[in-house]
């Protein structure tokens, strides 16, 4: 099985930063990853396919980028309602790992 | 209109079996690969399963922790998915959701499933 690692596991931040997350894949998975923000009691949402596709409707200070085993989500100026938190799939192979979450909150 | 919802979900005996379903709607049902996906309380997200689109033979893939236990199913005429849970144990206790793609391109609001005696 394919092991999905993110770090950090969680991040404090304030508004108007800009933060980075990364998601390490055990083995190759070209761009089969996914991103996707999940807000307390609601379901996930989907913000990026392919690594580096923005979901519709998803704004563009969402990015995304990488290949192979390492990859990012980027975050540029931090507004209240980007405080989530934040997981990586990859779908690759079967089964199709999450990473463990990176809890982002308020500085 | 929300395009999926799921239903079936509640409270169960260790043992027990339950069914769920996803309805969907607005949206090219027959054509999409369906996942499940599950989220213990305070937990992270696991992969239940996918089932793949008819013409692509319906194959399903399950996670190691459901195999032999969950099935997963399609009726394209209905626009429904279903999983189908037997031999529950206190650790399938999750909110389970529905979603588009083998990575949940759309996803349902979920429905829980409680394990307990």
């Amino acid at each position: 099985d394919i092991q999905m690692t993110q770090s950090p596991s969680s991040l404090s931040a304030s508004v108007g930063d800009r933060v980075t997350i990364t998601c390490r894949a055990s083995q190759g998975i070209r761009t089969s990853l996914s991103w996707f923000q999940q807000k307390p009691g609601k379901a996930p949402k989907s913000l990026i396919l392919a690594a580096s596709t923005l979901h519709s409707g998803v704004p563009s200070k969402f990015s995304g980028s990488g290949s192979g085993t390492d990859f990012t989500l980027t975050i540029s100026s931090l507004q209240p309602e980007d405080f989530a938190t934040y997981y990586c799939q990859q779908y690759y192979s079967p089964p199709f790992t999450f990473g463990q979450g990176t809890k982002l909150e308020i500085k | 209109e929300v395009p999926l919802v799921e239903s079936g979900g509640g409270l169960v005996k260790p043992g027990g079996s339950l069914r769920l379903s996803c309805a969907a709607s607005g949206l090219s049902f027959s054509d999409s690969y369906m996942s499940w996906v599950r989220q213990a309380p305070g937990k992270g997200l696991e992969w239940v399963g996918r089932i793949k689109r008819k013409s692509d033979g319906e194959t399903t893939d399950y996670a190691a922790p459901v195999k032999g236990r969950f099935s997963i199913s399609r009726d394209d005429s209905k626009k429904t998915l279903y999983l189908q849970m037997n031999s529950l144990k206190t650790e399938d206790t999750a909110m389970y959701y529905c979603g588009t793609g083998s990575a949940c391109d759309i996803w349902g609001q979920g429905t829980m499933v409680t394990v307990s005696s």
